[in-house]
C-alpha cells in the first residue's frame, strides 16, 4: 500500500502559468482533501470531495479548481499562478466523515 | 479562520522529560485529533478523542479534553529525540471538515 501519493514533489512556476497537482490514494477512501500550509498559518483547507463526483469549497478556494477524477484521484489546478500561492500543498484522504486523515508527502510550489 | 490554536508555539526539552502542549478551540466539536509532522513530511495521525471522552491514552501519549473550557492537552511522556516534530490539533465541528491549529514545534535534545 502506497497510501496517499502526490506529484510533483517540487515545482517552480512563473506568475500566470498554470499547473495541476496530482493526488492518488489506494485505501478505497471516499473523502479526499487539498490543504495548503504556510509558515505560522497551520493547514488551511482549499477544497474537499466527500465522495466520488462531489467537490466543495473549503476555507481558501480562490484561485484553485479541483477535479475528482474517480474514487482514487483528486487533482488541484492553478489556472493562473500568483506569488501568493507559493506554499506547500498537501492532499489527504479519509474513509468517511473526517475521522483519521491520511496525508501525502506534499508538493512544494514556488511561484516567481 | 482556524478553529484550533496550540500553545506553546515552540517547546524545547531534554530527552526523558515529559512534553505538554495545549490546544484551545472556539466552537462545539464532534472530536479532536492530534497529528505529528516531521520536518518536510506530511502529517501523521496520532490520536482521536471524542467530545464525550475526557481522557485517552496511546502508548506514551495521553490526551485530555475539557469541553467546558474548549481545550485539550497532549502529553508525551519520557520523550525521545525521535519525538522532535511539530504537533497539530485538529477539530471536527461540521460534517466534512477538519480545522487545524498552527502547531507546536517540539525539540527534544539528546
Amino acid at each position: 500500500n502506497a497510501g496517499v501519493t502526490q506529484t510533483p514533489k517540487f515545482q517552480v512556476l512563473k506568475t500566470g502559468q498554470s499547473m495541476t497537482l496530482q493526488c492518488a490514494q489506494d485505501m478505497n477512501h471516499n473523502s479526499m482533501y487539498w490543504y495548503r500550509q504556510d509558515p505560522g498559518m497551520g493547514l488551511r483547507l482549499i477544497y474537499y470531495s466527500a465522495s466520488e463526483g462531489t467537490t466543495d469549497k473549503g476555507e481558501v478556494p480562490n484561485g484553485y479548481n479541483v477535479s475528482r477524477l474517480n474514487k482514487r484521484e483528486f487533482s488541484l489546478r492553478l489556472e493562473s499562478a500568483a506569488p501568493s500561492q507559493t506554499s506547500v500543498y498537501f492532499c489527504a484522504s479519509s474513509g468517511g466523515p473526517p475521522e483519521t486523515q491520511y496525508f501525502g508527502p506534499g508538493t512544494r510550489l514556488l511561484v516567481l | 479562520s482556524q478553529q484550533g490554536e496550540e500553545d506553546p508555539q515552540a517547546l524545547s526539552i531534554q530527552e526523558g522529560e515529559n512534553a505538554t502542549m495545549n490546544c484551545s478551540y472556539k466552537t462545539s466539536i464532534n472530536n479532536l485529533q492530534w497529528y505529528r509532522q516531521n520536518s518536510g513530511r506530511g502529517l501523521v495521525h496520532l490520536i482521536l478523542i471524542r467530545s464525550n471522552e475526557r481522557e485517552k491514552h496511546s502508548g506514551r501519549l495521553r490526551v485530555t479534553l475539557d469541553t467546558s473550557k474548549k481545550s485539550s492537552s497532549l502529553l508525551i511522556t519520557a520523550s525521545r529525540a525521535a519525538d522532535t516534530a511539530s504537533y497539530f490539533c485538529a477539530t471536527r465541528a461540521g460534517a466534512n471538515n477538519l480545522f487545524f491549529g498552527t502547531g507546536t514545534r517540539l525539540t527534544v535534545i539528546p
